[in-house]
């Protein structure tokens, strides 16, 4: 069980195009989501935690504009790139909190892969 | 400074030997220290979490907290070439809220 998945798992955009990142939690429900970003050689930062039916609440630094977060099911939060630049390629990765056992582990999606051309 | 510290690797060893990882970190309003295993191409699977201070035990993997010296370990016994994969620590002030991840430590275990 526990079952977080993420699509697509690699994608290639040109740049000054969107994209969108979808993180689906399968056997569980999710009113929590969080989104991570990972660049070479550097750690998973959070960015933004993703709240069903409500705004996501960004970290610092993070341009809310330019990485949309739409949580409108408690099973769906999709991460959407907007007007991406080559600075944005990076790894995105998601995790989902299950309510039925909040704050107790948070399951990871496998990823996504973003180059901007 | 990074709020954690770890040391990206690789780490080789040969099957069968204990292996230790360790983070450190910086702020003191840690409490919550978990580690997780990666895959290649796959997410981070949480193995073990402790809350403050002390050890933890589960089958081959040991986690200890040593939060005087703000230092974490992650020990595997018997280690196995199933092992190899990226190791990541994280924590955080409460629970599985606002998790700060080190870069991991990558683990390769020869047979």
């Amino acid at each position: 069980g526990a079952v977080v998945s993420q699509h697509p798992s690699r994608v290639i955009c040109k740049s000054g195009t969107s994209v969108k990142i979808e993180c689906r939690s399968l056997d569980f429900q999710a009113t929590t989501m969080f989104w991570y970003r990972q660049f070479p050689k550097q750690s998973l930062m959070l960015m933004a935690t993703s709240n069903e039916g409500s705004k996501a609440t960004y970290e610092q630094g993070v341009e809310k504009d330019k990485f949309l977060i739409n949580h409108a099911s408690l099973t769906l939060s999709t991460l959407t790139v907007t007007s991406a630049h080559p600075e944005d390629s990076s790894f995105y990765i998601c995790s989902a909190e299950s309510n039925r056992q909040p704050n107790t582990e948070a399951f990871f999606g496998q990823g996504t892969r973003l180059t901007v051309v | 400074q990074k709020e954690v510290e770890q040391d990206p690797g690789p780490l080789s060893v040969p099957e069968g030997a204990i292996v230790s990882l360790n983070c450190t970190y910086s702020n003191s309003a840690f409490q919550y220290f978990m580690w997780y295993r990666q895959y290649s191409r796959k997410g981070p699977e949480l193995l073990m979490y402790t809350y403050s201070s002390g050890n933890k035990e589960d089958g081959r993997f040991t986690a200890q907290v040593d939060k005087s010296s703000k230092y974490i370990s992650l020990f595997i016994r018997d280690s196995q070439p199933s092992d190899s994969a990226t190791y990541l620590c994280a924590m955080s002030g409460g629970g599985f809220q606002k998790l700060v991840f080190g870069t991991g430590t990558r683990l390769l275990v020869s047979p």
